[in-house]
């Protein structure tokens, strides 16, 4: 059991661009959880996955926002024409899919928008 | 939707003295109610967990009781040491359905030597 891994860890980007970015969920578990984080916070709920499946999706997910599970393994999550209210951290959290499983979260993306 | 308190937002405590950290949740239908430890630069750990059936948990030092009647939930550490200094969050999932955490706003633990 290596954990869930997300991939980068630091990302700086200029306000406009596009940036993605990549959870490895633990393998044996076929829920995957996307939350942001910001400073002072508690995680906040963005979407979620059972196998590939997106099941439930948060207010806060803009159009700007998307996420996909394409084969039922790693995710990625997209935020196009990244604004300054986008910094923060984005975690990534697995599960099984049986009852009350609990979550296990990754280390985030810290994300910063200049 | 659910909405979780958690109180307080600092708390400092002789090592060896108990903490005791707060929650109230708003969805009557919440069943699931986990603890989370956060250390800088990293993702919130796991450290306990409640079921709506069942009033109170305890893992070595640590422990959760449930009120489902006054939908609050509380996090007890006991003979605290300097590596319990983090930020601790607790949430809860609501039974209708939706299966995303709704988390508090997290208490920083602050262990004094």
């Amino acid at each position: 059991d290596t954990g869930v891994s997300q991939d980068p860890r630091h990302k700086i980007t200029k306000r406009g661009q596009n940036v993605t970015f990549r959870c490895d969920p633990i393998s044996e578990h076929n829920r995957l959880y996307w939350y942001r984080q910001t400073l002072g916070q508690g995680p906040e709920f963005l979407t979620y996955f059972q196998n590939e499946a997106q099941l439930e999706k948060s207010r806060l997910l803009s159009d700007r926002f998307s996420a996909e599970r394409p084969k039922g393994s790693f995710s990625t999550l997209e935020i196009q024409r990244t604004e300054q209210g986008d910094s923060a951290m984005y975690l990534c959290a697995s599960s099984l899919a049986h009852g009350n499983s609990p979550l296990h979260f990754g280390n985030g993306t810290r994300l910063t928008v200049t | 939707g659910e909405n979780v308190e958690q109180h307080p937002s600092t708390l400092s405590v002789q090592e060896g003295d108990s903490a005791v950290i707060k929650c109230t949740y708003s969805d009557s239908a919440s069943n699931y109610f986990p603890w989370y430890k956060q250390e800088l630069g990293k993702g919130p750990q796991l450290i306990i967990d409640i079921r709506s059936n069942v009033g109170e948990k305890k893992d070595q030092r640590i422990a959760v009781t449930l009120n489902k009647t006054a939908k609050h939930f509380s996090l007890h550490i006991t003979e605290t040491q300097p590596e319990d200094s983090a930020v601790y969050f607790c949430a809860a999932r609501s039974g209708g359905g939706a299966d995303g955490l709704t988390f508090g706003k997290g208490t920083h633990l602050i262990i004094q030597p």
